[in-house]
């Protein structure tokens, strides 16, 4: 079945550092590909998407790149921020109405000053 | 702009009760959905309803049951809760355009401890 693999964290960054948190999957058909985000006791946001190969995500200054080729979809930020202390989930939706998420097991980040 | 509303927000149950988790959503979207997050595990759905008048399980739906009220309201009923099913529960709601299911829409969850 389908899967998502992402980087087992938690990943510890100083203000400004450059980050990326890997991101794989395993999927039939056309999947849509997403990021979110959760900020400690809150729910979960969506960062950013992309529904198909060569997609770039974009928002917030974080991107990520639906790779086909190697089946990736990696997290990168130039630039953290203290504010950006958070968990990342990589998930993955199939192309059938009504698929539900399919989630990495997050990762931590944590960026101090 | 209320999204996705799930209440209660806190809940402490003994082994043994039964609760219902309530969710809504005005956002008109068809699909609705339940996870659970669970320290180191991410979040596995339960129980999803892709339309109106339809429900399916996912990936650990026993314990639970669920109803598609109407469009706007998807419940979760816990029968006879139990200790492992403490966690924090996630409603989600979407849409699908014909081609891609569009980001799902979190609520802010509800955090259910079992004694």
């Amino acid at each position: 079945g389908d899967s998502v693999t992402q980087m087992e964290g938690p990943v510890t960054l100083s203000e400004e550092a450059f980050l990326t948190i890997n991101c794989t999957y395993t999927a039939t058909g056309y999947p849509s590909l997403f990021w979110y985000v959760q900020y400690p006791g809150e729910g979960l946001q969506l960062l950013l998407k992309a529904t198909k190969a060569d997609d770039k995500g974009s928002n917030k200054g974080f991107e990520a790149t639906y790779r086909k080729e190697t089946t990736s979809f990696h997290l990168e930020k130039g630039s953290v921020q203290v504010s950006d202390s958070a968990v990342y989930f990589c998930a993955l939706s199939g192309d059938q109405a009504g698929t539900a998420l399919i989630f990495g097991k997050g990762t931590t980040l944590s960026v101090s000053s | 702009n209320a999204g996705v509303t799930q209440t209660p927000k806190f809940q402490v149950l003994k082994t043994g009760q039964s609760m219902t988790l309530q969710c809504a959503q005005d956002m008109n979207h068809n699909s609705m959905y339940w996870y659970r997050q669970d320290p180191g595990m991410g979040l596995r759905l339960i129980y999803y309803s892709a339309s109106e008048g339809t429900t399916d399980k996912g990936e650990v739906p026993n314990g639970y049951n669920v109803s598609r009220l109407n469009k706007r309201e998807f419940s979760l009923r816990l029968e006879s809760a139990a200790p492992s099913q403490t966690s924090v529960y996630f409603c989600a709601s979407s849409e699908y355009t014909g081609i891609s299911n569009q980001p799902q829409h979190f609520g802010d969850g509800t955090r259910l401890s079992i004694l």
